[in-house]
């Protein structure tokens, strides 16, 4: 059973920081892309940042580039997302997702992350 | 970047409806389009992938098409699980971008 467990979210105040890490399981993760997508409270989805199997190919949303890198581990099966200089609009569930145009998708149940004073 | 423009943005529809959502993309995706259900408190699940193809474990009463731009999601008898909010997301480039969202009610 594949599985994605994210953690590391909480409460952090305006212009700290915060890693986010995503365990997977039940798939070859080194095999696989992986992208952080976030959803503020109440609001849609906002893909965040993207990275290949072999982190050669690194993709930013304008909202978080030069504040966030996403990073892998492929010998720990885990995903990461470090979080600088954050803002209250930051504050969103994060989940770390294996996307694919032919299928098969899969998400984590998702990370809370609350910016605030 | 490729703006993924969702309609509408809710609906209240009646069990039995047929029901088409609607996502035009700004610039061509070929096929890279997904459609996903998002429930409360609920990771989103894929639907639809590469414009027109049934997930595993879909309900065949759903269905993908496309018309030029245009992506269309059609429930066909809607039942009381369909009910949620639908996201559309273009696969064709980064950065990747959804549609807002459709809010699907019972009346």
């Amino acid at each position: 059973e594949v599985q994605l467990v994210e953690s590391g979210g909480g409460l952090v105040q305006p212009g700290r920081s915060l890693k986010l890490s995503c365990v997977a399981s039940g798939f070859t993760f080194s095999n696989y892309g992986m992208n952080w997508i976030r959803q503020a409270p109440g609001k849609g989805l906002e893909w965040v940042a993207y990275i290949s199997s072999g982190s050669s190919y690194i993709y930013y949303a304008e909202t978080v580039k030069g504040r966030f890198t996403i990073s892998r581990d492929n010998a720990k099966n885990t995903l990461y997302l470090q979080m600088t200089s954050l803002r209250s609009e930051d504050t969103a569930l994060y989940y770390c997702a294996r996307l694919l145009s032919t299928g098969r998708d899969y998400w984590g149940q998702g990370v809370m992350v609350t910016v605030s004073s | 970047d490729i703006q993924m423009t969702q309609s509408p943005s809710s609906m209240s529809v009646s069990l039995g409806d047929r029901v088409t959502i609607t996502c035009r993309a700004s610039q061509d995706i070929g096929n890279y389009l997904s459609w996903y259900q998002q429930k409360p408190e609920k990771s989103p699940k894929l639907m639809i992938y590469g414009a027109t193809n049934l997930e595993d474990g879909v309900p065949s009463r759903f269905s993908g098409s496309r018309s030029g731009s245009d992506y269309s999601l059609t429930i066909n008898s809607l039942e009381s699980e369909d009910t949620g909010i639908y996201f559309c997301l273009q696969h064709k480039q980064y950065p990747r971008t959804f549609g807002g969202g459709t809010k699907l009610e019972l009346k």
